[in-house]
């Protein structure tokens, strides 16, 4: 079945960088766009970019410009969502989400989530 | 730009229906049919159950319905059921190709 599966739970101290991995099944890794979200706790949803596997092209929230890279690896169906110089207010749980039907909103499936955790 | 604006809560009794509004503005709601609507538990990825505006995934009961007039989207579920329980939130398209959701809709079944 069409699958996400994320890395596990990140603790990191301000300033520093974290790298969430998504890998995808059960689809054809290139054909959908993925898109990242994040949940600070007790929060809604908050949208943070999104990468086309096929050709790596992304688009970003203007909030995360110059903090955000997200990039693909086809040999692995796995994509990357790296976030830099954090701050506290970066705890939050993130989501990636695939594109099921092209140029809709249709996120189906989602990862689990990753708990990335900020605190010196 | 701003969250899309959700009521914070609405409630319901089991059997009844309940409608769960999402307001943007002319630059995304009501510019694109590209809302969607997503169901959330507590600890669990969002699932989404509407997208372009009116349009119902495989799998998820004919109870949940989407419209939209203007800069104004609507999630409607019939029927009521405890397991409707949950937290709700709508997206839309903007015109610089980004997303914005909304703050949120807890549902209370009575």
């Amino acid at each position: 079945q069409v699958q996400l599966v994320q890395s596990g739970a990140e603790v990191k101290k301000p300033g520093a960088s974290v790298k969430v991995s998504c890998k995808a099944s059960g689809y054809t890794f290139t054909g959908d766009y993925i898109h990242w979200v994040r949940q600070a706790p007790g929060q809604g949803l908050e949208w943070m970019g999104r990468i086309n596997p096929n050709s790596g092209g992304t688009g970003y929230a203007q909030k995360f410009q110059g903090r955000v890279t997200m990039t693909r690896d086809t040999s692995t169906s796995t994509v990357y969502m790296e976030l830099s110089s954090l701050r506290s207010d970066d705890t939050a749980v993130y989501y990636c989400a695939r594109v099921a039907v092209a140029g809709t909103l249709r996120f189906d499936p989602w990862g689990q989530g990753t708990l990335v955790s900020v605190s010196s | 730009q701003s969250a899309l604006t959700q009521p914070a809560s609405v409630s319901g009794s089991p059997g009844q229906s309940i409608t769960i509004s999402c307001t943007g503005t002319s630059s995304d709601v009501g510019l694109y049919d590209s809302v969607s609507w997503y169901q959330q538990y507590p600890g669990k990825a969002p699932k989404v159950m509407i997208y372009d505006v009116n349009k119902r995934p495989s799998g998820i009961s004919n109870r949940f319905s989407g419209s939209k007039s203007d800069n104004t989207a609507s999630l409607t579920i019939s029927g009521l059921q405890a397991e409707d329980e949950a937290d709700y939130f709508c997206s839309s398209y903007t015109p610089s190709s980004t997303l914005l959701f909304g703050g949120g809709t807890k549902l209370t079944v009575l």
